[in-house]
């Protein structure tokens, strides 16, 4: 089967740099994408990995690396409305994302 | 722009009763469609999608059914809930070939008691 692994909770202050880890266990897939979902809301589409390296999006990055089965999102000049859970999901062999359960970000003053 | 309307935003419902959760798109043709359902604190689960009028694919056995009647309409039902069915309802909706990044309505908090 297809597993994620993410750290349940990071904690960061803000203006500083964090990034949120996920490791994976899987047979095949397609890519890596990262999703945020504020208290209450629904997710919301940050950035893809189909191909291995970072790609950039403004504040917010995010790495693959296939070798290691691994991945990151990177984001920059924390702001308090980056509070949020943060969430890796593989697209898998039949084109469907795999979720992980979730970073949950905490940004003190 | 596209758009993506899901209702009702909470329900409570008793168990043993039907339960129907509607989701429509707006704003683009033929999207790949899907329902999801969420408990607290956890990722997603995927429990339906769908490519096509018609065509819908279950991705795990459970108390649940989806349809497609029109091409930009996806209806989550079941004929009796359990109190296993509460959680977090999200429909979602992509561009055919581009899984990866999907759009999700605003989620329905279903709770059975």
């Amino acid at each position: 089967g297809q597993s994620l692994e993410q750290p349940s909770e990071v904690t960061a202050v803000e203006g500083t740099i964090v990034q949120i880890n996920c490791t994976y266990q899987t047979s095949g897939f397609y890519g890596l994408s990262w999703y945020q979902q504020h208290d209450g809301g629904a997710p919301t589409f940050l950035s893809y990995n189909g191909l291995d390296g970072l790609e950039e999006t403004g504040r917010f990055s995010s790495f693959l690396s296939r070798s290691d089965s691994y991945g990151y999102l990177l984001l920059q000049e924390l702001q308090m409305k980056d509070s949020a859970s943060y969430f890796c999901a593989l697209m898998d062999s039949n084109y469907q994302l795999i979720w992980g359960a979730g970073t949950k970000l905490i940004i003190k003053p | 722009s596209q758009t993506i309307h899901q209702w009702p935003a909470t329900l409570v419902q008793p168990v043993g009763s039907p339960l129907s959760l509607e989701c429509t798109v707006e704003g683009t043709s033929n999207p790949n469609l899907y329902w999801y359902r969420q408990a607290a604190g956890r990722g997603l689960q995927l429990l339906f999608y769908s490519v096509g009028i018609g065509q819908i694919s279950s991705e795990v056995p459970q108390n649940l059914s989806a349809s497609r009647p029109q091409d930009r309409q996806f209806i989550l039902s079941s004929k009796k809930l359990l109190l296993s069915d509460s959680g977090f309802y999200l429909c979602a909706w992509s561009v055919s070939g581009t899984s990866y990044e999907q759009y999700f309505g605003p989620g329905t908090r279903l709770t059975v008691t």
